[in-house]
């Protein structure tokens, strides 16, 4: 059982690039997760999803945009990388939100120089 | 807004002690509370979730308990092992919006 896949696991941008971050579960979760996370600080979310077809706002969704297709992907598009967006990406899944835990993938290192 | 604290950054003990990893949290109110472990370079494990209505959640040789009133959670670690050491991070649930907050984690290294 896979679990949550992530791809890449490195990667670095120029600054103005764009890349998608591949996030994909295998478990049927309904909801799906996207948090940054930098040295000294706790994880922040960036966006959900709830199901297909429904993607919400996080704490710190700026730079980034999402879609959700289906109930097994959900990418992270950065449009015009800049330095700030230098960080370890994680992706996430939970069957629902209160009550069930959330499993994670191994993240994606990104480095915009 | 939710503010998670765990102190200390960074704790050393030598193998085969019990030990204590402590969270704080400033709103009570939520629904559970999530302890997960992180190994270098790897992703979050969960180890233990509390619900709002439960004191103690147990997993072999963890122990979580949680006093919601006070803004506060403990993970038990009992017996030590080398394997044990990795980051450990809380995360209350928010009630209302059901979102995680996490503390910026507890860096643990047992030492052989």
């Amino acid at each position: 059982n896979a679990g949550v896949t992530q791809t890449p696991k490195f990667r670095i941008l120029k600054i103005g690039q764009s890349m998608t971050l591949q996030c994909t579960q295998d478990m049927n979760h309904n909801y799906m997760y996207w948090y940054r996370q930098d040295p000294g600080m706790g994880l922040k979310l960036i966006y959900y999803s709830v199901g297909a077809g429904i993607t919400d706002k996080g704490e710190v969704p700026n730079g980034y945009n999402v879609s959700r297709s289906t109930t097994e992907d959900f990418p992270l598009r950065l449009e015009l990388a800049a330095p700030s967006q230098t960080s370890v990406y994680f992706c996430a899944s939970s069957y629902s939100t209160a009550g069930q835990p959330q499993h994670f993938g191994d993240g994606t290192r990104l480095s915009i120089l | 807004k939710q503010e998670v604290t765990q102190i200390p950054a960074a704790l050393s003990v030598p193998e085969g002690e019990n030990l204590v990893l402590n969270c704080s949290f400033t709103d009570s109110a939520i629904y559970n509370l999530q302890w997960f472990r992180q190994d270098p370079g790897k992703g979050l494990t969960s180890l233990l979730l509390i619900q709002s209505s439960q004191r103690e959640q147990t997993s072999g040789r963890l122990n979580a308990s949680l006093d919601k009133s006070s803004g506060r959670s403990t993970l038990y670690i009992a017996a030590s092992q080398p394997g044990d050491s990795a980051t450990y991070l809380c995360a209350p649930a928010n009630f209302g919006n059901e979102k995680l907050t996490f503390g910026t984690g507890t860096r643990l290294t047992i030492i052989p």
